[in-house]
């Protein structure tokens, strides 16, 4: 079974540049998440999909932060404007549907490295 | 790849021998947690998982200790091996609502 694909794997901006992440989540897992973690510390979670719903977002920046999953499979996260202190790892991460787990294991993709200079 | 984390507490442990990592989770209704492996370069492994109706459960090599009065979680990895080393994340979950990771250490296996 292939793992939760993300591109680009690093990238290098300058603030107030624009930059967007892909991710394409398991195969048949309706809920997809997009974490951020900045060097040190654990992963935040940013937003979660349910098919093409948002779930929570309540810890995104939504003045500068922004994704979709137009069609219920892959999904991009979006900055726009970059600033500095949003340099860090992003993680994609899919599950299974609720009803198949109480708790759906999370398969996390590599991440994407982003660093704003 | 890149390094998960500069700064993190470091546990160094001879190989072959046992590995115990700690963890403070910081919600008393948190019902259900799981350790993560992550590794340079790549994105959080699930390692093993303890609801809590439970105060320890194994699997091959490792085992999860809960103990709720204290709020604390801890993950033991028997005979250390080089391909252990990583950084390893507790994270907690409140009856379905999102994860929520531990800062995480990292531990260093010696030859």
């Amino acid at each position: 079974e292939a793992g939760v694909a993300q591109s680009p794997r690093y990238k290098i901006i300058e603030k107030r540049q624009s930059v967007a992440f892909w991710c394409n989540p398991i195969s048949g897992h309706a809920t997809l998440y997009w974490y951020q973690q900045i060097l040190g510390q654990g992963p935040k979670l940013l937003i979660q999909f349910q098919n093409n719903g948002v779930v929570d977002d309540s810890q995104l920046p939504k003045d500068r932060f922004s994704a979709e999953r137009l069609k219920g499979v892959d999904s991009t996260l979006k900055i726009q404007p970059a600033k500095l202190e949003d340099s860090a790892v992003y993680l994609c991460a899919s599950s299974s549907h609720p009803e198949v787990s109480d708790y759906n294991e999370q398969f996390f993709g590599p991440g994407t490295r982003l660093t704003v200079l | 790849g890149e390094s998960v984390g500069l700064h993190l507490p470091t546990l160094s442990v001879q190989e072959g021998d046992n590995s115990i990592i700690n963890c403070a989770y910081s919600n008393s209704a948190s019902d259900y947690f799981i350790w993560y492996k992550q590794e340079s370069g790549k994105g959080p492994q699930f390692i093993i998982d303890i609801r809590s109706n439970m105060d320890k459960r194994q699997g091959q090599r490792v085992t999860v200790l809960l103990n709720k009065t204290v709020k604390h979680l801890s993950l033991q990895i028997a005979a250390t091996q080089p391909g252990d080393s990583a950084v390893y994340f507790c994270a907690e979950n409140n009856y379905g609502q999102n994860f929520v990771f531990g800062p995480g250490t990292r531990l260093s296996v010696l030859p």
